[in-house]
């Protein structure tokens, strides 16, 4: 089944600065790439995605950027704020007859230094 | 819209009883997930239904589990025995992929605590 690795698992930066979260994954013919936050003891929720034909894609301060050659994918958040701090998870679109769930990956715990 | 509702939010209950959770998906959509959150597994999806029908049943943990959809407003995860290793966070997600998007929207969850 797909294997979807990410990095850092936590990762601290001071406010303002860049911060860039990294995954790989191991299926070449997955062809979507969201990543959700999730604030402590809430629900995931989504905040970009990228699909295959597509090698990045921008919202403001977060941008995710696609390799589908490598088989990679990053979260990019610029300027980041305080609200910012949260657990960010990638995920894949399995593929296939029947794969429409999202693999995980573990998650990176984001803390923004005032 | 309400949203993916779920309930109970949070359920404790001893070894080996019944425990039944409930979604709601949000209306119109036609896929149906079911994911298990721990600190050591992640996120792992169980189950999910295209238009109330299992699809993919290969992450259920195994027979102590099962999972039901009858009908496009409703769907129960039971698990029978309970485990203490069950206690987790249970979260139900629904999508529209019949409006061409693939986004999944997360319910609230159930915080699941077996003693």
């Amino acid at each position: 089944g797909e294997n979807v690795e990410q990095h850092p698992s936590t990762l601290s930066v001071q406010e303002g600065d860049s911060a860039v979260i990294k995954c790989t994954y191991s299926d070449s013919a997955s062809n979507y790439f969201p990543w959700y936050k999730q604030e402590l003891g809430k629900r995931p929720q989504l905040i970009i995605d990228i699909r295959s034909n597509v090698g990045e894609k921008k919202d403001q301060r977060i941008a995710v950027t696609l390799n589908k050659t490598a088989k990679h994918f990053s979260l990019h958040i610029t300027e980041t704020q305080p609200e910012d701090s949260a657990v960010y998870f990638c995920a894949v679109r399995r593929t296939g007859g029947g794969a429409d769930g999202l693999t995980f990956g573990k998650g990176t715990h984001l803390i923004i230094q005032p | 819209d309400a949203g993916v509702i779920q309930s109970p939010r949070h359920e404790v209950t001893e070894m080996g009883q019944e425990v039944t959770l409930r979604c709601k998906p949000i209306s119109g959509h036609d896929y149906l997930f079911w994911y298990r959150q721990t600190m050591m597994r992640g996120l792992e999806l169980l189950i999910y239904f295209n238009n109330n029908v299992p699809i993919d049943d290969s992450g259920m943990p195994e027979d102590r589990f099962s999972a039901k959809m009858p009908n496009a407003s409703f769907s129960t995860l039971k698990i029978q025995p309970s485990e203490p290793r069950d206690s987790a966070v249970y979260f139900c997600a629904s999508s529209a992929r019949d409006r061409g998007s693939y986004e999944q929207y997360f319910g609230p969850g159930t915080r699941l605590t077996v003693t």
